[in-house]
């Protein structure tokens, strides 16, 4: 079946340590996002990529980073600079196609990160 | 710079009730296509419904429908005869042309009630 997977779906980390959080779709789709949601809050936007080895900062960059060296896979990684990591990620995928500019954003399951 | 706002935090209903979600948003481009989707507390986040700008028909399907008004920048969601299994939170957003940079609105919290 068709769609994104995040891994793992909770995870602890210790304060001053990295940690990667993994995302995969097998949608065939160019662009891919991070969103951060924090308790009763909105998305906001962290990094997105349209092609492969390019991505751009969203709204709240500082602190993570990113890389797209495949098409398929988008991980996202948490620094130790990121002051409050505590919170929910999302990953989406979508096509860019300007044929289909109106296909909707497909989303992970997402992964919950609490800092211990 | 485009923008979408839910100015509805939380609204509770009790089941049966109509509710209707509202959703603002701003763009300059001319085309733009507009998305509902549905967050249940499982955290991942369910397609509802896409609207491109050139089609302002409003929508039905089941117990929702889209009321898409261009003139007021507004795509509002109702829902009739909630229910229980309504409760999530909802999100509007907004794509510009090139399908790229979704922009979400802050969300709003659903409670039905029994």
């Amino acid at each position: 079946d068709g769609g994104i997977t995040q891994s793992p779906k909770y995870l602890f980390r210790k304060e001053g340590q990295n940690v990667t959080l993994s995302c995969e779709q097998n949608l065939n789709h160019d662009a891919m996002y991070w969103y951060r949601q924090d308790p009763g809050q909105g998305l906001r936007l962290i990094y997105y990529s349209q092609i492969v080895n390019d991505f751009q900062k969203g709204d709240i960059a500082e602190g993570y980073s990113v890389s797209r060296e495949k098409k398929e896979s988008f991980p996202l990684t948490v620094t130790s600079a990121q002051k409050n990591p505590t919170a929910f990620y999302l990953c989406a995928s979508s096509m860019t196609d300007r044929a289909y500019p109106d296909t909707e954003a497909f989303f992970g399951q997402g992964t919950r990160l609490t800092v211990v | 710079a485009q923008k979408v706002t839910q100015a509805q935090t939380e609204i509770s209903v009790v089941e049966k009730e109509d509710v209707t979600l509202d959703c603002v948003y701003e763009t300059r481009d001319t085309t733009y296509y507009l998305f509902w989707y549905k967050q249940p507390p499982s955290g991942e986040l369910v397609f509802l419904i896409r609207r491109n700008s050139f089609d302002e028909q409003n929508e039905i399907s089941g117990r929702y429908s889209w009321n898409f008004q261009k003139s007021t920048s507004s795509f509002n969601f109702t829902i009739t005869a909630s229910q229980v299994v309504d409760s999530a939170v909802y999100f509007c957003a907004l794509v510009d042309n090139y399908g790229q940079n979704f922009v979400f609105g802050p969300g709003t919290r659903l409670s039905v009630l029994p």
